[in-house]
């Protein structure tokens, strides 16, 4: 039973457009989100991550919004570059346990 | 910069041979972690340990075991490898449990059993 799914396995974007990946979660219990992004043969790397006491966070060009009554965040990209093009993974804890991953969305951005 | 190393970026092994992927982080985390990664399924928790000698199960430990005799290394073992365990294996490590943050990733190992 996965707790943490991203129902859209990839997403093809325009250069310079927004990117909106989206996660949804069942566990109430989750207390903080995370983003990752990675590049094929390479480990995750960090993006950005929200607790669950705010609803939104932004750095840059990142920007994480969570809705805890819909169970649901999503990242938004602004404006997406060819580099952003890798596999996004929404991830959840509860009190800084152990990480609960999705299955990953692949973005693609089309220059 | 946090560092976690692994010690194969690519490995090929036979069917019932012994393996060992090695980790090794260099931020004095108490947590380690390893995931495997495959298609569609995202990253799924083996084991993990939060202090030396301290090991937790994750989702899918069956056919592995874990090691940590130091805080900075984090050994998974495949008792005997099959082919089902061909993935991309990640080892993770990250501050106290108690604390919300992040986890830094290895750059992996891409396993084949053969």
């Amino acid at each position: 039973d996965q707790q943490v799914k991203q129902n859209s396995p990839s997403l093809s974007v325009q250069e310079g457009r927004i990117s909106i990946l989206n996660c949804d979660y069942t566990n109430s219990m989750f207390d903080y989100f995370l983003w990752y992004k990675k590049y094929p043969a390479e480990g995750p790397t960090f993006l950005i991550s929200i607790s669950s006491i705010k609803d939104k966070n932004e750095d840059g060009r990142f920007t994480v919004f969570l809705n805890k009554s819909a169970k649901h965040l999503s990242l938004h990209i602004v404006p997406s570059q060819p580099g952003d093009s890798a596999v996004y993974f929404c991830a959840a804890s509860v009190g800084g346990n152990k990480l609960v991953f999705g299955a990953g969305t692949i973005l693609r951005v089309k220059s | 910069d946090v560092k976690v190393t692994q010690s194969s970026r690519y490995l090929v092994k036979r069917t019932g041979e012994k393996v060992f992927l090695e980790c090794v982080q260099d931020m004095d985390h108490e947590n380690m972690f390893w995931y495997r990664q495959d298609p569609g399924l995202g990253l799924r928790l083996i084991y993990f340990s939060y202090d030396v000698k301290m090991k937790e199960k994750g989702d899918i430990p069956e056919g592995y075991s874990v090691s940590r005799e130091k805080k900075e290394r984090f050994s998974l073992i495949l008792e005997s490898a099959s082919t089902n365990q061909t993935s991309m294996y990640l080892c993770a490590s990250s501050f106290t449990l108690l604390m919300n943050t992040e986890a830094f990733f290895g750059q992996g190992t891409r396993l084949t059993v053969v």
